[in-house]
């Protein structure tokens, strides 16, 4: 699977708009792009996944490049408890976690 | 909304004993997860099973660790001999398609090893 790389961490003011970008230069034409995010401790939640299109759900929006080579995960009205660490994962099969980005909503 | 469950929430147990760590995936997916993360560090790919067998396994994945799937709803992590470095929130997730598609993860447990 693909290495990705992401900026540590962020913060963003609550009812901004949140985007947190991913760079994936070595993606292969079968891998997905996907997002999840970590609560605290808690089990990582699925957030939104795409192959090369745009995605929208209702959480976030996914932008990726037309070469595909990085992404964007956008949360469009941030809220305090969208606070979490935010992992972009490229995969065929198997999950493989980095280190993500701790986004932090501020008041 | 399904969701998958896992028992307990929280295992202390002491080095050398053997622990079970007990999962219930979402009742129609078919293949089966296990993560763990070590306090301030990554979420670590463990196993993959599939149809009773790993169909992929890391380098974690040692000779102390099995998975089974003992009946139609639970599945499970046994550690032979824990360590103290085996201390960590264990992740069961599972999925109804392994490629492309989401893998919906369990709330955890915490292993403590004294």
């Amino acid at each position: 699977d693909a290495k990705t790389t992401q900026p540590p961490s962020m913060d963003c003011a609550e009812g901004r708009a949140a985007n947190l970008p991913c760079n994936h230069s070595t993606i292969s034409g079968n891998e997905y792009v996907y997002w999840y995010r970590q609560i605290h401790s808690q089990g990582p939640q699925y957030i939104i996944h795409g192959l090369k299109n745009n995605e929208t759900n209702e959480m976030a929006s996914l932008i990726i490049t037309e070469d595909r080579k990085s992404s964007t995960l956008i949360l469009p009205h941030a809220t305090l408890r969208d606070t979490a660490v935010y992992y972009c994962i490229v995969r065929v099969n198997d999950m493989r976690f980095g280190a993500g980005t701790r986004l932090t909503v501020k008041p | 909304e399904p969701e998958v469950t896992q028992t307990p929430s929280h295992q202390v147990t002491q080095m050398g004993q053997e622990v079970i760590l007990r999962c219930v995936p979402i009742s129609n997916h078919l293949y089966f997860y296990w993560y763990r993360q070590i306090l301030g560090q990554k979420v670590e790919f463990l196993v993959s099973f599939y149809n009773n067998e790993i169909s992929e396994k890391s380098e974690i994945f040692d000779d102390q660790f099995s998975v089974e799937r003992p009946d139609g709803s639970n599945f499970t992590l046994k550690i032979r001999s824990t360590k103290l470095e085996d201390s960590a929130m264990y992740f069961c997730a599972s999925s109804d398609v392994v490629v492309v598609d989401t893998q919906y993860f369990g709330p955890g447990t915490r292993l403590t090893v004294l």
